[in-house]
């Protein structure tokens, strides 16, 4: 029972324009989660993270959005670039951190 | 600058062959994890540690054990490597508020042929 989804396994946007990448879970007991970023041939790197307390946070051209009805948090990259191209997980905590499946982003310029 | 190390980074290595892929953080954190990924997938638990003399199996099945006699120290090892065994595995650790996540190496490409 996968309890983290990514269901896009990659997505491509022109650089400038918004990137958005999507997660799904289905333990409404998450008390936050995370977006790692990762590079061909290198580890996770942590990018943002948001409590479910809230339903927005913002870091620079980072914000993650969180719809606690729906079960459902998004990551907005604006604007693009090309060196955003990577693996994003989406990560949430039960005992040790649960990882999606990532999806690709290809920024191109 | 790395305060988690992972060596080798890549390996090649013939079947049945026995291999320990080494990991090392410098930050004094109690909890490492070793995680498993292949392409297009997700990363998953393999192995985790609490702390010396303390490891646990992780959601997924592994034929590879770890050990823990330092803090700093969290070794992987296959006695006998297989193909199925081909995958990046990457270790990491972390301490305090899980909020902050943890902080990967930089992982270790297994290749078994």
């Amino acid at each position: 029972d996968q309890q983290v989804k990514q269901n896009s396994p990659s997505l491509s946007v022109q650089e400038g324009r918004i990137s958005i990448l999507n997660c799904d879970y289905t333990n409404s007991m998450f008390d936050y989660f995370l977006w790692y970023k990762k590079y061909p041939a290198e580890g996770p790197t942590f990018l943002i993270s948001i409590s479910s307390i809230k339903d927005k946070n913002e870091d620079g051209r980072f914000t993650v959005f969180l719809n606690k009805s729906a079960k459902h948090l998004s990551l907005h990259i604006v604007p693009s670039q090309p060196g955003d191209s990577a693996v994003y997980f989406c990560a949430a905590p039960k005992g040790k951190l649960i990882f999606g499946q990532g999806t690709t982003l290809q920024v191109k310029p | 600058e790395a305060d988690i190390y992972q060596t080798p980074r890549y390996l090649v290595i013939g079947t049945g062959k026995k291999i320990t892929l080494e990991c090392s953080q410098t930050m004094g954190h109690d909890k490492m994890y070793w995680y498993q990924q292949d392409p297009g997938m997700e990363l998953h638990l393999i192995h985790y540690s609490y702390g010396v003399n303390s490891t646990e199996k992780g959601d997924l099945s592994s034929e590879s054990t770890v050990s823990r006699i330092r803090t700093e120290h969290f070794p992987l090892t296959l006695e006998s490597a297989r193909p199925s065994h081909t995958s990046q595995y990457l270790c990491a650790s972390s301490n305090g508020p899980m909020m902050n996540g943890y902080t990967f190496g930089s992982g270790t490409r297994l290749t078994v042929v």
